[in-house]
């Protein structure tokens, strides 16, 4: 079955440290991106990347770093910089030839991360 | 800058009544794309449907229609016959095509919690 997974479903961490969230597709896309999703509120747009080896800063993109070195990889890593860090954390991915903007995303089932 | 607004934080109907979801947008492109999407309690995002903005036919699949005007710069989205399997979190979201503010991705709004009582 060709889809996204997303790992851990649930993590904790303690003030202070750095964690990675797993990001890994088998659709051939191109185009992979990280969300970010606060309780009431919409997804924000955190990194994204069209191509391997080479990503974009999306909206919030300030205490999180991300990697792209294989098509169906997309990490992203929460670091101690990031002041805010609990929420549920999305990522998606999708074609990018043709009209990239207009092509539909496909989304994870989410990690939900938890500073305590 | 891009925008997505919907004004209804939390619907409640009871089941078979039909209920409509607001959706309005800000943009400066002429051409951009608009999506629902649907959040159940899993929290995976479920893809309903994109729209081009050169196309504003509505849309109906099954229970679901969309009704796209861009004189008044609205894309709303009205389930027929509710059922208590609608619940979900639903999210209206636009892609520019020509100016992104430097980033790609979906711009989202917060959202409409849809609660269907049986």
């Amino acid at each position: 079955d060709g889809g996204i997974t997303q790992s851990p479903k649930y993590l904790f961490r303690k003030e202070g440290q750095n964690v990675t969230l797993s990001c890994e597709q088998n659709l051939n896309h191109d185009a992979m991106y990280w969300y970010r999703q606060d309780p009431g509120q919409g997804l924000r747009l955190i990194y994204y990347s069209q191509i391997v080896n080479d990503f974009q800063k999306g909206d919030i993109a300030e205490g999180y770093s991300v990697s792209r070195e294989k098509k169906e990889s997309f990490p992203l890593t929460v670091t101690s910089a990031q002041k805010n860090p609990t929420a549920f954390y999305l990522c998606a991915s999708s074609t990018a030839g043709g009209s990239p903007r207009g092509n539909e995303q496909f989304f994870g089932p989410g990690t939900r991360l938890t500073v305590l | 800058a891009q925008k997505v607004t919907q004004a209804q934080t939390e619907i409640s109907v009871v089941e078979k009544e039909d209920v409509t979801l607001d959706c309005v947008y800000e943009t400066r492109d002429t051409t951009y794309y608009l999506f629902w999407y649907k959040q159940p309690p899993s929290g995976e995002l479920v893809f309903l449907i994109r729209r081009n903005s050169f196309d504003e036919q509505n849309e109906i699949s099954g229970r679901y229609s969309w009704n796209f005007q861009k004189s008044t710069s609205s894309f709303n989205f009205t389930i027929t016959a509710s059922q208590v399997v609608d619940s979900a979190v639903y999210f209206c979201a636009l892609s520019e095509a020509e100016y992104g503010g430097g980033a790609d991705g979906l711009t989202f709004g917060k959202g409409t919690h849809l609660i269907i009582q049986p």
